[in-house]
């Protein structure tokens, strides 16, 4: 059974609409995080988790809002999308203080 | 500067030689990891190593922390073992900062 679970697995939008990427994990952690992956950058940090309280916030913009509901849940809230937002976006879980990370299958966005 | 760097950008093997993979950082960490990310596919921890030397099957990673390097020996490689290898330290937020990556191409 997967143990981090994205929704959806693809997602085609257009400029300026609004999505929600949906991450759920069962492996009992309390750190939960969002990275993304574009053909143009490396892997990078979007946001970390903590107890469901924000610890780090490496997204220059307020169009992305992670949100958590339930202590296993992180979503993310994009924003009047733009085509720079293409990208795949991968959400991970950790115990809290710098242990190893575990990675979800990821989101493929598309924004057209 | 890049804060994680990886070397060699690409290695390519025929089946059954070995692979050295190495990672150097600028900056303190209380973590290191390794990946593996298949094209197209999600990343696969391989190892957590933040010093010293841990194996894993045919994985064998070394950290010298004072140094601020990483390596990561693959050893009798198969063509499964095709795909991006990365390397990322992990700071107090649990921030994840990566490396480009190494990327592996095994021949039968």
């Amino acid at each position: 059974d997967p143990k981090i679970i994205q929704k959806p697995k693809y997602l085609v939008a257009v400029t300026g609409s609004e999505k929600i990427l949906i991450c759920e994990q069962y492996l009992g952690h309390n750190a939960m995080y969002w990275y993304r992956q574009s053909a143009k950058k490396p892997l990078e940090f979007m946001f970390s988790y903590s107890y469901q309280k924000l610890m780090d916030n490496q997204t220059a913009s307020s169009r992305f809002q992670p949100q958590s509901s339930k202590k296993n849940h992180l979503d993310l809230q994009i924003t009047a999308l733009k085509p720079d937002d293409s990208a795949t976006y991968f959400c991970a879980s950790s115990q809290v203080g710098g242990a190893e990370q575990f990675f979800g299958p990821g989101t493929r966005l598309t924004v057209l | 500067g890049q804060q994680v760097q990886q070397s060699p950008a690409s290695l390519v093997l025929q089946e059954g030689e070995n692979a050295e993979l190495q990672c150097n950082f600028s900056s303190t960490a209380t973590q290191l990891q390794w990946f593996y990310q298949s094209p197209g596919g999600s990343l696969v921890s391989l190892l957590s190593n933040p010093s010293g030397t841990k194996h894993t099957g045919r994985l064998t990673s070394t950290t010298v922390t004072k140094e601020r390097r990483s390596s990561l020996h693959i050893s009798s490689s198969q063509t499964t073992d095709s795909g991006t290898y990365l390397c990322a330290i992990v700071t107090n937020t649990g921030k994840l900062t990566f490396g480009d990556g190494t990327v592996l191409t095994v021949k039968p």
